[in-house]
Parts: structure tokens; C-alpha cells; sequence
């Protein structure tokens, strides 16, 4: 069965740089939604989409930005990057009339330098 | 705010037998979803099995069973005859109605699973 997909898997930025993460959901998945894993962490909720527009929005900072295409894919756009950054990032989407039951994709490792 | 609590940071268990994982959760809201996810070492999230608030039969699935209890506001999972592939992070969650869609996690459980 098609799975989530997030590319790139493993990205290295240095401080201050600007990094791009994809997501490519489910066919037929039209909520997407953004977490955020530090290590030793549980996920946090960064934002979701709905249908192309923003659903929902957690603590996602002001420097990251999110949008969903017609396509349906999703990115994640962060600037002037922090150490703090460094987590897993992942992309989960979920069909209509789910019960929020959401499948995550591998996530994408973003380390910054 | 919606919380999980899991509160055994570690638990292990010896193969083929069973253990049980505590969640337990905090809600204002009277319809809500809960489910328990395993993070392997590869550290992919994977749906484990899912309860929805207003069902009073406990979900199941093959060896993943829950006890559910609305009121005490406990959500345990347990894993009979334990495989060596068991091992992993154990996350409970939350999504409730009047929460967007928006996963809640608790802070996980380690199961170590000993040959």
C-alpha cells in the first residue's frame, strides 16, 4: 500500500540558513498535518491543512511557513534556522471522514550546524 | 488543554509473555479519539491500534488489545505473547472535537523486550 512520502529524509543546514521539507500523502488524503520531534521528545504539532487551506496551527514559529498544493503534497518552509531546529519533522495525512486516524510518513531529519 | 500522561518511562517484558502500557488523559470534552502509536528504532510512527470515546467495547487488533476506562479517563495497552519485534517507543494520543485535528501526545514508554 502507497505510504506517506517525505523528501529529502536526512538534510544538514548551518545557522540562519533556509531549508524546504516535502510531503506527498496518501492518494485520496486530503488533510495533511506537520509535527515536530526533538529528541528524547514526544511529537509536537506544528500546523495542518485541509483541502489546501490552513486547518489548524499549533506552536509553529513565526520563521516556518506551510502550504498545501492542489496536488495535495505539502511543504514546510523554515528560515534563518536555530540550533534548536535539529529535530524529525514529520508529514501525517489522514482521508476524509477518518476519525482523525492519521499515518505518519518517515520523517525527515534536519540538523543544523 | 487536552494532556497524556504516561507515566513508566521504561517498561520490559520477556518474550511470549504479556505487558500492559498506562495512559492516562485529561479532557473537558466529551467526544475524542484515542490511539497508541510505536516508534521503532527506525523511528517511524505507526498506528498501533485506536479507540473512539463513545464506543464502550474495547478496540482490538491480532495481539494489541486497550482497556478503556472513560471515567477514570485511562487508556492501557496490552501486548500479548511479546515478539522480539515489539520493542520500540510507545506513544498514546489524543484528538479531540473541539480540538482541530491535532494529535496530543504523552511523553512515551521504552518497551525493552528480552529473548
Amino acid at each position: 500500500a502507497a505510504g506517506v512520502i517525505q523528501s529529502p529524509r536526512h538534510l544538514i543546514k548551518e545557522k540562519r540558513e533556509t531549508a524546504t521539507l516535502k510531503c506527498y500523502p496518501i492518494p485520496r488524503h486530503d488533510t495533511v498535518y506537520w509535527y515536530q520531534q526533538g529528541p528524547g521528545q514526544d511529537p509536537q504539532f506544528l500546523i495542518s491543512f485541509y483541502e489546501k487551506m490552513q486547518s489548524d496551527k499549533g506552536s509553529i514559529p513565526d520563521r516556518f511557513s506551510a502550504q498545501q498544493f492542489s496536488d495535495y503534497h505539502s511543504e514546510l518552509n523554515m528560515s534563518s534556522l536555530e540550533l534548536g531546529d535539529s529535530a524529525l519533522y514529520f508529514c501525517a495525512s489522514s482521508p476524509l471522514g477518518s476519525d482523525y486516524e492519521q499515518y505518519f510518513g518517515p520523517g525527515t531529519r534536519l540538523t543544523v550546524t | 488543554a487536552q494532556t497524556v500522561t504516561q507515566s513508566q518511562p521504561e517498561m520490559s517484558v520477556q518474550e511470549a509473555e504479556t505487558v500492559t502500557l498506562s495512559c492516562t488523559y485529561d479532557t473537558s470534552e466529551s467526544d475524542y479519539y484515542l490511539f497508541w502509536y510505536k516508534q521503532p528504532p527506525s523511528r517511524q510512527m505507526i498506528l498501533v491500534i485506536r479507540q473512539e470515546a463513545y464506543k464502550q467495547q474495547n478496540a482490538t487488533e491480532n495481539r494489541f488489545s486497550v482497556n478503556f476506562q472513560k471515567a477514570a479517563k485511562s487508556f492501557s495497552l496490552k501486548i500479548s505473547d511479546s515478539q522480539l519485534g515489539d520493542a520500540a517507543m510507545y506513544f498514546c494520543a489524543y484528538v479531540g472535537e473541539t480540538s482541530g485535528s491535532r494529535l496530543t501526545f504523552g511523553e512515551g514508554t521504552q518497551l525493552t523486550v528480552n529473548p
